[in-house]
C-alpha cells in the first residue's frame, strides 16, 4: 500500500533552535496535514495543505506543500519546551475516497 | 470545548472480557473513525462510518465491532480482548469523504488487557 516516508525519527533540540521535518511519498497527494501528539492524547491538527506550492503557517509554524505534491515539510522556529511531542504528517492520496495515510512521526524533544 | 470526547479515557479489562468504548461528537460530521494506535506508532485505520454506512478495514480483525446508532455516537466493541490488543484506541470525525475533509480527533481511550 502507499506509504509516507517521515524523517527525522526523532529530534533532540535545545530551547531557541528552529526545527525541520519532512514527509516524502512516491505516490501524488491531495491534501497534506501536520499534527502534533501529545503524550497519552489525541493528535491535534496543526496545518492543512490544499494546494501544491501552498505556504501556510500556523504562529511559530510553517509548513508547506510540495510543488510535485510528493512531499510537505513542517518547520518550528524559536522552539519552547511545549513543543515536545510527536508529529505526524498524514496525507489524502489522489483519487482516495480521505482516508489519511500517516508518517511514523517525529519525536521532538526540547532541552531548556 | 471538545468536539470529539472519548469515553472512558483509561479503561482496563480482562483477557476475554468484552469491553465497549465510546465516542461522541459536536460537529455533526457525517464521517466517523476508529483508529488503533500502538506505542511509537502512526494511528492505524480499523473502519469507518459514513451516516449509517459501515466500512471495513480489509486487515482488521473480526474480533473489533462497531456500531453508530444516530450521528452523534459510535461505538468501538471488542468482543474478546486478547493482550495484543492493548493499545490507545482513537475516534475521529469529518464533515464528508474525499480531498480537502479534515480529520479531527477525540483525546483517545488508552485500553489495558490484564
Amino acid at each position: 500500500g502507499q506509504q509516507l516516508n517521515q524523517s527525522p525519527q526523532s529530534m533532540f533540540i535545545q530551547e531557541g533552535e528552529d526545527v525541520s521535518m519532512n514527509c516524502t511519498s512516491s505516490s501524488i497527494f491531495n491534501t497534506w496535514l501536520w499534527y502534533k501528539q501529545d503524550p497519552g492524547e489525541g493528535p491535534v491538527l496543526l496545518i492543512a495543505l490544499y494546494k501544491a506550492g501552498e505556504l501556510t503557517s500556523n504562529g511559530r509554524l510553517t509548513a508547506q506543500f510540495g510543488i510535485t505534491r510528493k512531499d510537505s515539510f513542517l518547520n518550528i522556529s524559536a522552539s519552547i519546551p511545549s513543543d515536545v511531542g510527536i508529529y505526524f504528517c498524514a496525507g489524502q492520496p489522489g483519487g482516495s475516497q480521505g482516508n489519511l495515510i500517516f508518517g511514523k512521526g517525529t519525536k521532538l524533544s526540547v532541552k531548556p | 470545548d471538545a468536539m470529539v470526547i472519548q469515553n472512558p479515557r483509561y479503561q482496563v479489562t480482562q483477557f476475554g472480557k468484552p469491553v465497549t468504548l465510546s465516542c461522541s461528537q459536536t460537529l455533526n460530521h457525517n464521517v466517523m473513525y476508529w483508529y488503533q494506535q500502538k506505542s511509537s506508532q502512526a494511528p492505524k485505520l480499523l473502519f469507518h462510518y459514513y451516516d449509517k454506512d459501515f466500512n471495513n478495514e480489509a486487515d482488521t480483525p473480526d474480533n473489533f465491532q462497531s456500531r453508530r446508532p444516530n450521528t452523534s455516537f459510535c461505538f468501538l466493541d471488542i468482543r474478546s480482548p486478547g493482550l495484543g490488543d492493548a493499545a490507545m484506541y482513537l475516534c475521529a470525525t469529518s464533515r464528508d469523504m474525499g480531498p480537502g475533509n479534515i480529520q479531527y480527533f477525540g483525546a483517545g481511550t488508552r485500553l489495558s488487557v490484564l
